[in-house]
């Protein structure tokens, strides 16, 4: 079993704060994800890390970013939330050596609600 | 990019039932995974599964990697296998992440 860490797992805020959503995981994977999720509809990756002090942006383009300080800590931070940042954030590991994306292991989500 | 297609986008079952949910991927992979996400919204790993068959409990899982598809197999349905399944595919060339399919909403009824 996977155990990755997502916090806060609701948060419902106001326009124009700054939110850090943070993920965690233990098992020493090098390699980690954020996806966004909509309601009902398919997951798009928007930033991933290969490790530490690696950040890349994915396929969907967002106005969050992340850090990689630690293997085991990659936050996202939304510096000035707005409603259309309304959204479930999924952050995510895999093992594997090098570039290729091993088995995947997913956190809880974190479901963000922008006023 | 590879491209992933699931069928059907949604099911309604009998609790009972047995259920076929297909993935078919553009590309040859070197990774393929089956999840499901819960009406909590969490995706629980249920299959890695590249090539050959697997089975856990009452589900079971086949990937043709020739023929480009996978299968999930979900036999005597419960009501707890309601939830979207979504299958993903990492092509043996060209990017190096994971393409999710748009999912299966399968709802099981009492």
């Amino acid at each position: 079993e996977a155990d990755i860490y997502q916090t806060p797992r609701y948060l419902v805020i106001g326009t124009g704060k700054k939110i850090t959503l943070e993920c965690s995981q233990t098992m020493g994977h090098d390699k980690m994800y954020w996806y966004q999720q909509d309601p009902g509809m398919e997951l798009h990756l928007i930033h991933y890390s290969y490790g530490v002090n690696s950040t890349e942006k994915g396929d969907l383009s967002s106005e969050s970013t992340v850090s990689r300080i630690r293997t085991e800590h990659f936050p996202l931070t939304l510096e000035s939330a707005r409603p259309s940042h309304t959204s479930q954030y999924l952050c995510a590991s895999s093992e594997g050596a090098g570039p290729l994306t091993g088995e995947l292991f997913f956190g809880e989500g974190s479901r963000l609600t922008v006023l | 990019g590879i491209q992933v297609e699931q069928s059907p986008p949604d099911l309604i079952l009998q609790e009972g039932a047995n259920s076929t949910l297909r993935c078919n991927f553009s590309d040859s992979v070197n990774n393929l995974q089956w999840f499901h996400q819960n009406p909590w919204g969490q995706l629980i790993n249920l299959f890695y599964i590249p090539s050959g068959t697997k089975q856990n409990g009452r589900l079971s899982a086949t990937t043709v990697a020739t023929e480009r598809y996978s299968l999930l197999y979900i036999s005597s349905s419960q009501t707890t296998d309601s939830g979207v399944y979504f299958c993903a595919a990492l092509a043996n060339f060209g990017n190096e992440k994971l393409t999710f399919g748009t999912g299966t909403r399968l709802t099981i009824i009492p």
